[in-house]
């Protein structure tokens, strides 16, 4: 999906060790979000930004971390990956105004073992 | 932020036209409909959304009746392309989605 651009698309890791997913922006958005999606079933909200330097929870956000330094990019961090947490992981990004749509990227495919 | 319920799977042939209807009971004053289509390995794409009514874009139509309890998403002549999963969301003013299961498309030859 054009403007919204996740890194990396795979990722292989083993319980316990710390990784940090990307997501990049070029529509100036101001909103931001992460979800995961597991296999079979919707998107669940982990955390969300507003704005840069702001960020909040979502539905799931125990086991992430979240950070906003720069209004492009929105960083999920997981300080020590559980098996639980393998999934596929979206972010979206949603311009100012009411009823404005989400836009979202292609996804970041994450693997515990 | 309010339920929806779709359902689970629907098949259909290319070229027929495909109404999936979602229901919304508690749907609250500020809440509006909103449909995404996801494919497989790829984010979810926003097709449509509405607040009463009827509202058409080059993609799809959404009907929404008087009561806002449900709405329907209806695909026009569909392809073997437009096989994926389809949301129903409601969505509040803040813009916070819900997804549920989604229902899943089969376009057949």
């Amino acid at each position: 999906n054009a403007g919204v651009t996740q890194t990396p698309k795979f990722r292989v890791l083993k319980t316990g060790q710390s990784m940090t997913l990307l997501c990049a922006q070029d529509m100036n958005h101001e909103y931001m979000y992460w979800y995961r999606q597991d296999p079979g079933m919707g998107l669940r909200l982990i955390h969300y930004s507003v704005g840069e330097g702001t960020t909040a929870k979502g539905e799931v956000p125990d086991g992430y971390n979240v950070s906003r330094l720069k209004k492009q990019n929105f960083l999920l961090g997981l300080e020590s990956a559980a098996p639980s947490q393998t999934s596929v992981y979206f972010c979206a990004t949603r311009d100012r105004g009411l009823r404005q749509p989400q836009h979202f990227g292609d996804g970041t495919r994450l693997s515990i073992l | 932020l309010a339920k929806t319920t779709q359902p689970i799977s629907m098949d259909s042939y290319e070229g027929q036209e495909v109404n999936i209807t979602c229901s919304h009971n508690n749907i609250a004053t500020n809440d509006y409909i909103t449909w995404y289509q996801q494919f497989p390995s790829q984010g979810p794409r926003f097709i449509i959304q509405g607040y009463k009514t009827k509202v058409t874009n080059e993609v799809a139509s959404l009907f929404i009746p008087a009561d806002r309890k449900s709405s329907t998403l209806s695909l026009p002549r569909v392809s073997l392309s437009d096989t994926a999963v389809y949301y129903c969301l409601v969505a509040t003013l803040g813009n916070m989605l819900t997804f549920g299961g989604g229902t899943r498309l089969m376009v057949k030859p």
